[in-house]
């Protein structure tokens, strides 16, 4: 089965710093792009990163581009997010999401998310 | 770069047909595919259709896509409406950036 678990939310001040993480299990990691996508509340969905396998290639959205860094460690088949200068704006659930084979960048499976909340 | 707009409800009663339609800005619908999922409140995102027209295994044929040149649009349809249906709508595309694009999600209402 395939799982992705997220952690590292919290509650941080503005400016601050905060690493998530997304933790994969069931399929093989490594053969994936992967992606973070973010929720604040009562908002829609908005795409923040995305990672290809090897970490060729990095995208970010401009909201965020020059305050995150996505990474990934495929020996330990897992996904990260470097936040640094963190807004109240940031606040949301940030969900990270697997994207399949193919052209269509489908995002087939998803974590359950974790909260992040940026607030003094 | 193009922003996809959904609207912000529609709703329906039991058994009917609804259609959420996501326009693109600029740039033709089908120049990229387009997927739509579906959340459930306090749940994360599944998807209901990609490719703009085909459906992951497990989603019932009730739900069907469809994409509109002339409209420049893409279309969702869920037929024979069940309480189970109400939920957020997203669609999602790409740009030639690699960046995903959502749509802002349409509230169904199944009453």
């Amino acid at each position: 089965e395939v799982q992705l678990v997220e952690s590292g939310g919290g509650l941080v001040k503005p400016g601050g710093s905060l690493r998530l993480s997304c933790a994969a299990s069931g399929f093989t990691f490594s053969t994936y792009s992967m992606n973070w996508v973010r929720q604040a509340p009562g908002k829609g969905l908005e795409w923040v990163s995305s990672i290809s396998s090897g970490s060729d290639y990095i995208y970010y959205a401009d909201s965020v581009k020059g305050r995150f860094t996505i990474s990934r460690d495929n020996a330990k088949n897992s996904l990260y997010l470097q936040m640094n200068s963190l807004r109240a704006e940031d606040t949301a659930v940030y969900y990270c999401a697997r994207r399949t084979y193919g052209s269509s960048w489908l995002l087939d499976q998803w974590g359950q998310g974790t909260l992040v909340t940026v607030s003094s | 770069n193009f922003m996809v707009t959904q609207p912000h409800s529609v709703s329906e009663s039991p058994g009917k047909t609804v259609t959420i339609s996501c326009t693109r800005s600029s740039g033709s619908i089908a120049s990229n595919y387009v997927q739509w999922y579906q959340q459930r409140p306090g749940s994360s995102p599944t998807a209901v259709i990609y490719e703009d027209n085909q459906r992951p295994s497990g989603v019932p044929d009730r739900f069907s896509g469809s994409i509109d040149s002339s409209s420049n649009s893409a279309s969702l349809t869920i037929s024979g409406l069940k309480t189970e249906d109400e939920a957020d709508y997203y669609c999602q595309s790409y740009d030639s950036s690699n960046h995903v694009v959502f749509g802002g999600g349409t509230k169904l209402t199944v009453l």
